[in-house]
């Protein structure tokens, strides 16, 4: 069954917003990562939380990871145009599994 | 220090016709993976395969579709007798280490599949 499911499917906000989307997944899990895709390219990894941690920041990133609730933000503030992709996150389980699986995504557009 | 490498970037195929998709993983990444992606999708999984070995094709349909990593030469996906609804973006993928915590994956630009 599919791991990883994003909420919402699509985002639009205006360039300056923040940008907050979130991550469900059904099974115990390693580690979450999410990753960006603008149209067209390849999928470029932005963080990694492992399931000990709660929270971690890389530049205008912010991720939360409850695994009680198994679920995961990702925050993206001061957004810019240059922001607009659609963003997934990727669960790899600790269930014996040798895959890890992404989500449906959120595609979020910043207007300029 | 390229990154993952895959050719073609776009092919066309007629309906029954073969479509081989090649995948060079980064310079000492031995975890190849391949991944399928319809349009406005995420990515769903398709096989995943060390030098030699497929360990993990559980997304891969049983017919028509099948992947190699050799010991030379780069990670093949072939489909056999194409069908429109073979039609989609094929992205590779490979990573350092390997599951079960395989961490950040590395992504080519992708293949593109249309089937006429």
């Amino acid at each position: 069954s599919q791991q990883g499911e994003e909420d919402p499917q699509a985002l639009s906000i205006q360039e300056g917003e923040n940008a907050t989307m979130n991550c469900s997944y059904k099974t115990s899990i390693n580690n979450l990562q999410w990753y960006r895709q603008n149209s067209g390219r390849g999928l470029v990894h932005l963080i990694l939380i492992r399931s000990n941690e709660r929270e971690k920041h890389s530049g205008r990133l912010r991720v939360t990871l409850d695994t009680s609730k198994k679920s995961s933000s990702l925050l993206i503030t001061a957004s810019r145009a240059a922001d607009t992709a659609s963003y997934f996150c990727a669960t790899d389980a600790d269930t014996g599994g040798f895959k890890t699986i992404f989500g449906a995504g959120t595609r979020l557009f910043v207007k300029a | 220090n390229a990154g993952v490498m895959q050719n073609p970037r776009h092919l066309v195929r007629r309906r029954g016709q073969e479509a081989r998709l090649r995948c060079s993983p980064m310079k000492g990444h031995s975890h190849v993976y391949w991944y399928r992606q319809l349009p406005e999708e995420g990515l769903k999984f398709m096989v995943y395969l060390q030098k030699e070995n497929i360990i993990d094709e559980s997304g891969m349909p049983k017919e028509r579709f099948s992947a190699e990593f050799p010991k030379e030469g780069p990670s093949i996906l072939r489909i056999q007798q194409v069908v429109r609804g073979d039609s989609a973006a094929y992205f590779c993928a490979s990573s350092p280490q390997g599951a079960p915590n395989t961490g950040e994956l590395f992504f080519g630009e992708g293949s593109r599949l249309t089937v006429l």
